[in-house]
Parts: C-alpha cells; sequence; structure tokens
C-alpha cells in the first residue's frame, strides 16, 4: 500500500541554521507529494507541492524536489527562523481517482534563539 | 475569502456519549474531507463527502459517520464515546475533490473522559 516514511522528531535548531526534513515515499505509479505546516493550536497548512518527478515545491523559503529515483521528497530551509516551529507533515496523493491523501507522522521543529 | 471553519473549536464529553461536529467548507468548495490526528496514530483519514454524498471512507468503525447538506457545510457525529476517541478532529475542503489541494480548518479538540 502507500505509506510516507518521516523523519523522527523532535528536531531542534538555532536560529540561522540550515533545516532537513527526510521524507520518503511507497507507491506505485507517480503520486503528488506535499508539505504540510501545522502551527501550535491550528490547523494544516500546505507548504508547498509538486505533482511530477524533478518538479520542485517552494514556498516561504522552504524547498523539496520530487526525486522519484530515490522516492523522496526532503524539506530544506537554509536559514531557520523561530517563527518556523512547526510540525512538518509530509504526504502523498496517489495518482489513481479518489484515492486520499496519505500523511507520515509528522516532525516536529523547533527553532532556539 | 474565508477560510474553513470548524464548531465547536473544543469540547468535553464522557464516554458513552455522542458528539456531532461541524465544518464549513470554503465558498465554492464541494469536497469535505475529515481527518483524526492523535498523538499515537498520526493524521487518519476517515471520509470524504462531494455533493451530498460520501465518496471515501477511511478504515472507522461504524460509530463514526458523517453527512453533508446542500450548501456542502459537513457534519461528523461519533456515537457511544469511547476514551481513544479524543483526539483533533480536522477538516479539509477542496473545489471537487481529493486530487486538488485541500484546505484544513483550525479543529475541533475533543476530549472524552
Amino acid at each position: 500500500g502507500n505509506s510516507v516514511t518521516q523523519m523522527e522528531g523532535p528536531v531542534t535548531l538555532s536560529e540561522e541554521a540550515f533545516l532537513t526534513i527526510n521524507c520518503t515515499y511507497t507507491a506505485t505509479g507517480y503520486p503528488s507529494l506535499f508539505w504540510y505546516v501545522q502551527y501550535p493550536g491550528e490547523g494544516l497548512q500546505l507548504l508547498l507541492k509538486a505533482t511530477k518527478a524533478d518538479d520542485k515545491g517552494s514556498n516561504k523559503g522552504f524547498e523539496a524536489t520530487y526525486r522519484k529515483e530515490t522516492t523522496s521528497f526532503h524539506l530544506e530551509k537554509g536559514s531557520v527562523q523561530v517563527s518556523d516551529s512547526a510540525v512538518y507533515f509530509c504526504a502523498l496523493l496517489p495518482p489513481e481517482r479518489n484515492e486520499k491523501l496519505t500523511f507520515g507522522t509528522g516532525t516536529r521543529l523547533t527553532i532556539i534563539p | 475569502k474565508a477560510g474553513v471553519t470548524q464548531t465547536p473549536r473544543y469540547l468535553i464529553k464522557t464516554r458513552g456519549q455522542q458528539v456531532t461536529l461541524s465544518c464549513s467548507p470554503i465558498s465554492g468548495h464541494r469536497s469535505v474531507s475529515w481527518y483524526q490526528q492523535t498523538p499515537g496514530q498520526g493524521l487518519q483519514f476517515l471520509f470524504e463527502y462531494f455533493s451530498e454524498t460520501q465518496r471515501n471512507k477511511g478504515n472507522f468503525p461504524g460509530r463514526f459517520s458523517g453527512r453533508q447538506f446542500s450548501n456542502s457545510r459537513s457534519e461528523m457525529n461519533v456515537s457511544t464515546l469511547e476514551l481513544g476517541d479524543s483526539a483533533l478532529y480536522l477538516c479539509a475542503s477542496s473545489w471537487s475533490g481529493s486530487r486538488e489541494t485541500q484546505y484544513f480548518g483550525p479543529g475541533t479538540r475533543l476530549l472524552v473522559l
């Protein structure tokens, strides 16, 4: 079946550090891939997405590249800020019609000033 | 444009009771999906409604049910509550279904005592 494996947290970094949160997936065909972010006390917000191999999604300084050969969609940011502290979820949507989003377990990120 | 709204935001119930949660999608969105988020299981898909019809269903017992009204607003009902039903219940809407970007509400936090 379809699944998403995320880097286990929590992850703690200093402000301005480089961030990588690993995400790998298992799926048939070419799923769409997403990163969602959940700030404390809030629902999920779409951070970025990619719908085909080699696509790069980007938003708010975050980037992730859809790598079919390694079935990965790692999230990166060059210089994190305290306001980036949140839980990050990687998710996939299979290409089949009426399939549902499958989420990873989430990675809690804390940025220290 | 207003986002997805969920009511109530917080709820405390006792075992054996039932509860109804409400979700109002973004104006014009016709698809509403529900998810349960718990620390142990992460985000799990409950069901999706489109044009008042359930289009997809996750692996939850029959105590969990939902419906969608003609204005696309959706309700989720849980009967005979169990302690394990304590969770954050998230609703997401999209134009026409799970193939498109889903926009999440802030969630309803349910505590079962």
